[in-house]
């Protein structure tokens, strides 16, 4: 069975600080890993990386996946408020849209 | 470009009745998938359908069911509800089913069974 794992479950940092997020997976027939942020409502598309060792990058979000080791990692620097939010990873591993996700990080961030 | 839309965004229902949950996708896009998310077990895969056929299922039991029509909306089903049917339902679209597409959310319909 596929499986995906996030930690930290929860963190608390304060605004300019720098956080990194880990994902680790379990899957068979691995597509591609995608990074979402959660808040109140829909899940909000942040990265999808197919290749080991390309970072993907937007604005002070960053991502890098390693398929040797089977993880990924979410980074995102000076932190502000408005980065508080869940942050899900997921995988994609069959034929489909079909994804597994992780339980995710909740991140809060305090003025 | 309109986002996913789900309706109706909040609904309360009686357990032993059944619903329908409605899905528009991103104009274009010709894959929707549905998602039940609760506290409990996060997000989980419930189907997905493209060109109005089901490509995947995941492990719900048969009361749950959907389609897609010609014009890529899909609606999903439950039917008999139980209690732990509440959750948050999210539809998903992207352009074509496989991997490397992106896939977008919609705000997601919120059940509650009483």
């Amino acid at each position: 069975e596929d499986k995906v794992v996030q930690s930290p479950l929860s963190l608390v940092v304060h605004e300019g600080d720098t956080v990194t997020l880990n994902c680790s997976y379990e899957v068979t027939n691995f597509r591609s890993l995608l990074w979402y942020k959660q808040e109140k409502k829909a899940p909000t598309f942040l990265f999808m990386l197919t290749s080991s060792g390309i970072e993907k990058k937007s604005g002070r979000l960053s991502s890098i996946l390693d398929k040797k080791e089977l993880f990924s990692i979410l980074n995102i620097t000076a932190t502000q408020t408005g980065d508080s939010a869940i942050y899900l990873c997921a995988v994609e591993s069959n034929a489909g849209n079909m994804l597994t996700f992780g339980g995710g990080t909740r991140l809060m961030v305090k003025p | 470009k309109a986002g996913v839309t789900q309706t109706p965004r909040y609904l309360i229902k009686t357990r032993g009745q059944q619903v329908t949950l409605s899905c528009s996708p991103i104009s274009g896009h010709r894959s929707v998938s549905w998602y039940q998310q609760t506290p409990g077990q996060g997000l989980q895969f419930l189907f997905e359908y493209f060109s109005e056929t089901q490509r995947n299922k995941g492990n719900f039991p048969g009361r749950f069911s959907g389609r897609q029509f010609s014009n890529s909306r899909s609606e999903m089903n439950v039917s008999t509800l139980e209690l732990g049917d509440s959750a948050l339902y999210l539809c998903a679209s992207s352009l074509r089913s496989g991997s490397g597409n992106t896939i977008y959310f919609g705000e997601g319909s919120w059940l509650t069974v009483v």
